[in-house]
């Protein structure tokens, strides 16, 4: 069955750019009528939607983070990936990706990485 | 609107049948979606759509919606279904959003 997985640094410094990679193993990133999902939870706090990628390339991005937020996808690596810039303390938060698959009725986000701490501090 | 509105905390009696709401005006327009999250854990999705549970869901977790709430019930509340649960919707005002509820934390006793 498709599983997810997130890598990438645990520690970025302020100002700088959060890179994460979300791997797709188990079935083709490009099968399906799926996006690909950033989700993202401080601690103690709730969930936050910050975009998702068709692999066609199209992006949604959250509007308060639109700004600093770029999703892309690599077809041929089964991955897709997430950078965020001008990082601050407040973007310290546990990081998921997940398939999403949404239309006219609703959406649903079906699989979920295991998510990967990132803290902002110098 | 781009609001999903939760009780923070629920508490059913173990055996118990317990309803968990969600408000929103996007809900007028799309089925909610619902999400259990363990402590450490990441969310797993147990309702879908109109009612749909993914395989592996236990038949006591069921979902409604009427108007601008949704609503996740379990019937027969677990020890194990001590969790946060989290609405989702799409945003309804055209801009291509996810929203997520604040969450309720369920306490089974």
């Amino acid at each position: 069955q498709v599983q997810l997985q997130e890598s990438g640094p645990g520690l970025v410094k302020p100002s700088q750019t959060l890179s994460l990679t979300c791997t797709v193993s188990g079935g083709s990133i490009s099968s399906g009528s799926y996006y690909w999902s950033w989700i993202r939870q401080p601690a103690g706090k709730g969930l936050e939607w910050i975009g998702r990628i068709y692999t066609s390339g199209s992006t949604n991005y959250n509007p308060s983070l639109k700004s600093r937020v770029t999703i892309s996808v690599d077809t041929s690596k089964n991955q897709f990936s997430l950078k965020l810039s001008s990082v601050t303390a407040a973007d310290t938060a546990v990081y998921y990706c997940a398939r999403n698959y949404y239309d006219s009725s609703g959406t649903l986000f079906d699989i979920w990485g295991q998510g990967t701490m990132v803290t902002v501090s110098s | 609107s781009s609001e999903l509105t939760q009780d923070p905390a629920v508490s059913v009696a173990l055996g118990q049948t317990v309803r968990i709401t969600c408000q929103g005006d996007s809900l007028r327009s799309y089925y909610a979606s619902w999400y259990q999250q363990k402590p450490g854990q990441a969310p797993v999705l147990v309702i879908y759509g109109k009612n749909n549970r993914p395989s592996g869901i236990p038949d006591r977790f069921s979902g409604s919606s009427s108007g601008n709430t949704a609503s996740l019930t379990i019937t027969g509340a677990q020890a194990e279904d001590e969790a946060d649960y989290y609405c989702n919707s799409r945003d309804s005002s055209g801009n291509h959003r996810e929203v997520f509820g604040g969450g309720t934390k369920l306490t089974v006793l």
